[in-house]
């Protein structure tokens, strides 16, 4: 099973400040890595898709990079409604299809 | 417009069962792939199951296999997932999610998930 660490597990910032979060896999993933954006009370929302294609609808402020293991989300300026948790998940070698422990972005 | 609207959770005993249902409208069901994933109160998300546009393929986590049956009527536009033998750690909400078409285990469209609570 492919394990996927977030980091860090919380981001405190402010809005408009730049945020980066990191994916680790345990073992090569190539680029098949999703990013999913979680609200409270929310289902997930998908960001990025095999690690840089943005899903429809979702702004360019959002970027995604990395391949093999190491990974990073990009938000370029934060905005109010950013503040969310956000998860990695591999589609690499599945089953089982495994998600990241999440990276909460809370406001400073 | 897409929807995907779970239903049929509650609270169950331990050693129970609960068929949950998704009912999916504003695409064409049978062109897509589906799966439920499950998030336990304040914790993260946990793939559970994946069935084929067909129903042809169906995969498990370990943790359901043997217990859950995954399930789709591609007539009736609707997926489905029967727990069986539930266990304090089912306790979660359960969500059916849509397959990124054309990119595998992608999952572009969620639905709000229904709450499923194992408890005596």
């Amino acid at each position: 099973e492919i394990v996927l660490t977030q980091s860090p597990a919380t981001l405190s910032l402010s809005p408009g400040d730049r945020a980066t979060l990191s994916c680790r896999a345990s073992q090569s993933v190539s680029r098949y890595l999703a990013w999913y954006q979680q609200k409270p009370g929310q289902a997930p929302r998908l960001l990025i898709y095999d690690a840089s294609n943005r899903a429809t609808g979702v702004p360019a402020r959002f970027s995604g990079s990395g391949s093999g293991t190491d990974f990073t989300l990009t938000i370029s300026s934060l905005e109010p409604e950013d503040f969310a948790v956000y998860y990695c998940q591999q589609r690499s070698l599945w089953p089982p299809l495994t998600f990241g422990g999440g990276t909460k972005v809370e406001i400073k | 417009e897409v929807q995907l609207v779970e239903s049929g959770g509650g609270l169950v005993q331990p050693g129970g069962s609960l068929r949950l249902s998704c009912a999916a409208s504003g695409f064409t069901f049978n062109n897509y792939e589906m799966n439920w994933v499950r998030q336990a109160p304040g914790k993260g998300l946990e793939w559970v199951s994946y069935i084929s546009n067909t129903g042809g393929a169906i995969y498990y986590a370990d943790s359901v296999k043997g217990r859950f049956t995954i399930s789709r009527d591609n007539a009736k536009n609707s997926l489905y997932l029967q727990m069986n033998s539930l266990r304090a750690e089912d306790t979660a909400v359960y969500y059916c999610a849509r397959v990124l078409r054309g990119y595998t285990q992608n999952f572009d469209f969620w639905g709000h998930g229904t709450l499923v609570t194992v408890s005596a």
